[in-house]
């Protein structure tokens, strides 16, 4: 079964504007990380936030980690057509090494 | 995706055919996987494989098998193609928990009539 569950499951924004979607998880990890999707290719690794650290950043990407209530957040600010895509949250037991990912989030930015 | 290679892109198999689906990659990296990804389920890892000769089950691994008899090498074989097996598969290698995490192939898109 999945770990992760993300929030919403589709988003459409308008160019420049910020996105934000949300991740549950179950049980305890070690990190959690998120992806992108492009249609037709494979998953691109984003960012990677550990289960001590609280908030992470690269470019226009923040995310933030709550391990008291199991959740994660990914915001992308000034939003591109680029960015349209489906993003995954995946995660890694704290005795483990393999990743389970939810079931993503589809954002279409309009330009 | 440079340095994850999976083929063929696209496979069109009958039931009961045997099938598989390869996958190469350059780095060394210790850690491969299989996921497949359906609509409504994300992906499911069938299976993983921590190094040369160690293979693991995922979450979904009945009517697959897989071998690695080289660090580079992470083939997955369907035995008897069934259509619930038609989907898009993807592989993925890792060098442990670090800060790159996954690097994914370009898929392989499977359908199975």
């Amino acid at each position: 079964s999945q770990q992760g569950e993300e929030d919403p499951q589709a988003l459409s924004i308008q160019e420049g504007e910020n996105a934000t979607m949300n991740c549950s998880y179950k049980t305890s990890i070690n990190n959690l990380q998120w992806y992108r999707q492009n249609s037709g290719r494979g998953l691109v690794h984003l960012i990677l936030i550990r289960s001590n650290e609280r908030e992470k950043h690269s470019g226009r990407l923040r995310v933030t980690l709550d391990t008291s209530k199991k959740s994660s957040s990914l915001l992308i600010t000034a939003s591109r057509a680029a960015d349209t895509a489906s993003y995954f949250c995946a995660t890694d037991a704290e005795d483990d090494y393999k990743l389970s990912f939810g079931a993503g989030t589809t954002v279409t930015v309009r330009a | 995706d440079a340095g994850i290679t999976q083929s063929p892109r696209y496979k069109i198999t009958e039931t009961g055919r045997q099938v598989t689906l390869m996958c190469h990659q350059t780095w060394s990296h210790s850690y491969m996987f299989w996921y497949r990804q359906d609509l409504g389920h994300g992906l499911r890892l069938i299976y993983y494989s921590a190094a040369a000769d160690i293979t693991d089950k995922g979450e979904v691994p009945d009517g697959y098998v897989v071998s690695r008899s080289k660090t580079e090498n992470f083939p997955l074989t369907l035995e008897s193609a069934t259509r619930s097996q038609t989907s898009v598969y993807f592989c993925a290698s890792s060098e442990g928990q670090g800060e790159d995490g996954y690097t994914f192939g370009s898929g392989t898109r499977l359908t199975v009539v």
